[in-house]
C-alpha cells in the first residue's frame, strides 16, 4: 500500500523568508511524486512533479521540491515567500503497482504574513 | 478553454434522496477520478475510471455509484446509503500514465439537510 504523510498541519512564515512544506511517502515501487495547491473553495492546481532524474525539480510560481530517496521525502520549498502563497498544499504519490491511483496527504496550510 | 467543469457549485438535498454530481472534461483525458474532501482529512478517492465503460472502486466507494459512458463525462451519484454525504466533492482527470499530473474541477459542495 502507498501512503503520504505531511507532518505539519500549519506552517507560518514571514513574507520574504524561505518556506518549506514537508512530505514523506511510502510506496512499494518507484515513486512518482506531486505537489498541488488549493486556494479557498476551489479545486487543486498542479505545482510540480518528480518522475525520474534530477532530484531537484522546479515548478510553477517559483516553487521547487527536492526528492530524497534515502529519507523517502519530497519537501516543497521556495526561497522567498509571498503573501499570495498562502493556501493549502497537498503532496501526492503514485506508483505503477497501484493501477494509477493517487494517494494524497492530509494537507498543510501555509500562511505567509506581511 | 480546455478544462474540467463540475455542476452545480452548491447542492442541497434532503436526507434519504439520491443526488447526481456532474463532471465534464474537454482535455481528451482517458482517466477520471472522484474525490471527497473533508476538513483535516485531505482527499479520499471514491471511484476512478481509466477508460470508457470501465471504473474501479477507490478507498471510500460505499454509498456512491458512477458511470463512464462517454470519455468526457464521469457523473457521481451519492445514494441514500451514504451515511455522511455532506462534503466537498472534487472531480479530476489525467492522462492514463502514472507520471501524469491530475487536473481538477472547481468542486461541488453538497449539503444534506
Amino acid at each position: 500500500a502507498q501512503s503520504v504523510a505531511q507532518p505539519e498541519d500549519q506552517v507560518n512564515v514571514a513574507e520574504g523568508n524561505p518556506l518549506t512544506v514537508k512530505c514523506t511517502y511510502s510506496v512499494s515501487g518507484n515513486p512518482y511524486l506531486f505537489w498541488y495547491v488549493q486556494y479557498p473553495n476551489r479545486g487543486l492546481q498542479f505545482l510540480l512533479k518528480y518522475i525520474t532524474g534530477d532530484n531537484l525539480v522546479k515548478g510553477s510560481y517559483g516553487f521547487e521540491a527536492e526528492f530524497n530517496k534515502s529519507q523517502t521525502s519530497f519537501h516543497l520549498k521556495k526561497p522567498s515567500a509571498l503573501v499570495s502563497d498562502s493556501a493549502l498544499y497537498f503532496c501526492a504519490v503514485r506508483d505503477r503497482t497501484n493501477a494509477g491511483k493517487s494517494t494524497f496527504g492530509d494537507g498543510t496550510t501555509l500562511t505567509v504574513k506581511p | 478553454d480546455g478544462g474540467i467543469t463540475q455542476s452545480p457549485k452548491y447542492l442541497f438535498r434532503k436526507e434519504g434522496q439520491n443526488v447526481t454530481l456532474s463532471c465534464e472534461q474537454n482535455l481528451n483525458h482517458d482517466a477520471m477520478y472522484w474525490y471527497r474532501q473533508d476538513p483535516g482529512q485531505g482527499l479520499r478517492l471514491i471511484y476512478y475510471s481509466q477508460i470508457v465503460n470501465d471504473f474501479q472502486k477507490g478507498d471510500i466507494a460505499e454509498g456512491y455509484s458512477v458511470s463512464r459512458e462517454k470519455k468526457e463525462s464521469f457523473p457521481l451519484t451519492v445514494t441514500s446509503a451514504q451515511k455522511n454525504p455532506t462534503a466537498f466533492y472534487l472531480c479530476a482527470s489525467s492522462g492514463r500514465s502514472e507520471t501524469n499530473e491530475q487536473f481538477f474541477g472547481p468542486g461541488t459542495r453538497l449539503t444534506v439537510l
